[in-house]
């Protein structure tokens, strides 16, 4: 069974860089045809789709965030990660990453961001 | 950007009874449409994929329908577990602008 589990930083100052990484276990990160996401949820809202990346490197950005994020992986530690840059109290949020062939079946349990200086 | 909008807000079901929750799409997603259950401090559950498909291990209470811009989650007779938010996903663009709905709240009556 496929499990994701989020770390970074709890705590980013207003103007600072978000940095989280996902890291997958119970498979490969590089198999199948699958993309690895990240996807945050400030507290009592909805879902917001940030990017995504396939193991070659592509990605594809959610438009309104696209000029602050990053996302990256590493094959040989079966992680991706997950930089957003110039973050404001905006960004504050339950950031998780998903694995995704389209939709999302496996889920990180999630990990709260708080943007204060 | 495709909007999904999901109705009602909030919805007030009694155990055993059926749930019927909607979402709209702004612009058809022809089939592309997924439904999640989200617990409180849990992260969200795949439910439902391709509008109608069960996800591995969801049992058959659960079932969605739709094409197009309608689409509806049905769950045949509720218990206790599946008081819970629940929102729609679209995965029709290219290249891809995932959206969500804005959730809708199944509560007990």
């Amino acid at each position: 069974q496929v499990q994701l589990q989020e770390s970074g930083p709890g705590l980013v100052k207003p103007s600072q860089t978000l940095s989280l990484t996902c890291t997958v276990s119970g498979g490969s990160i590089s198999s199948g045809s699958y993309y690895w996401s990240w996807i945050r949820q400030p507290a009592g809202k909805g879902l917001e789709w940030i990017g995504r990346i396939y193991t070659s490197g592509s990605t594809n950005y959610n438009p309104s965030l696209k000029s602050r994020v990053t996302i990256s992986v590493d094959t040989s530690k079966n992680q991706f990660s997950l930089k957003l840059s110039s973050v404001t109290a905006a960004d504050t949020a339950v950031y998780y990453c998903a694995r995704e062939a389209d939709y999302f079946d496996y889920w990180g349990q999630g990990t709260l961001v708080t943007v204060s200086s | 950007e495709i909007v999904m909008t999901q109705s009602p807000a909030t919805l007030s079901v009694s155990p055993g009874e059926r749930a019927t929750l909607s979402c709209r799409a702004s612009q058809s997603v022809s089939s592309n449409l997924a439904w999640y259950q989200q617990k409180p401090g849990q992260a969200p559950r795949l439910l439902i994929y391709g509008a109608s498909t069960r996800a591995t291990g969801i049992p058959a209470r659960f079932s969605g329908s739709g094409s197009g811009t309608e689409f509806t989650l049905t769950i045949s007779s509720l218990q206790s577990e599946d008081f819970a938010v629940y929102y729609c996903q679209q995965y029709n663009n290219w290249p891809p602008e995932y959206t969500f709905g804005q959730g809708t709240k199944l509560e007990i009556k």
